[in-house]
């Protein structure tokens, strides 16, 4: 268990919907990064977070979007879904904004039908 | 842009020696991350190399050349439950909050 939170484990919608992944980071740390793993394109850095500020971005699409809350939890939101967002998002966590010791949840998998 | 190859899969026998290599190019270098992913896990951090050189940590090594581009992560004394995708991932200089990671190599160890 790394410590990180996410919720929910499974998600199943519908195409267009819109949907929240919900991240708590490790305790202490103030670093949050969102991930996206699909079968044909392997783990794909969307966007991190730092005590609240957008620190890097990744190839976020438009219809995402995140934020760092004051207590440090996090959250994606995904909206006008299609069947191509089916995946796993995981959210990682760090004490610092390098990323060089950073801590995975385990996961939200993501079903669009 | 980034760039980075991995076998996607390997085969080994318990017991053995198996070595998972890595290749990159990129805009920018600041420091190669291995990690290892069960299925349907996260990934959990194995190693990190910034320098040229070997690491050794148990029975995990993981080297780099950051001449060639390369790297390769070392598995020695292989056990069933090295079974799993071993991910190679490059932070890149231009950001270096941001990891870019590779299509992963599949490891599977037989009896």
């Amino acid at each position: 268990d790394s410590g990180v939170t996410q919720t929910p484990k499974h998600l199943i919608t519908a195409t267009g919907q819109r949907v929240t992944l919900r991240c708590s980071p490790r305790s202490g740390d103030l670093s949050v990064y969102w991930y996206q793993q699909s079968l044909d394109q392997g783990l794909q850095f969307l966007i991190q977070y730092y005590n609240g500020e957008e620190r890097a971005k990744g190839n976020i699409l438009e219809r995402f979007s995140a934020q760092q809350f004051p207590d440090l939890h996090s959250e994606l939101n995904l909206s006008s879904l299609e069947l191509g967002d089916s995946a796993l998002y995981f959210c990682a966590s760090s004490v610092a904004s390098d990323p060089k010791e950073q801590f995975f949840g385990p996961g939200t998998r993501l079903t669009v039908l | 842009g980034q760039n980075i190859d991995q076998p996607t899969e390997m085969t080994a026998t318990e017991g053995a020696i198996v070595q998972i290599n890595c290749t990159y190019q990129t805009s920018g270098f600041n420091g190669l991350f291995w990690y290892q992913q069960h299925a349907g896990e996260a990934p959990t951090f194995l190693s990190y190399n910034v320098l040229d050189g070997l690491e050794e940590k148990g029975r995990f090594s993981s080297f780099l050349s950051r001449s060639k581009g390369y790297s390769y992560l070392l598995l020695k004394e292989l056990q069933m439950k090295d079974s799993a995708s071993y991910l190679c991932a490059v932070r890149d200089r231009d950001s270096s909050y941001k990891l870019i990671f590779g299509s992963g190599t599949r490891l599977l160890v037989r009896p």
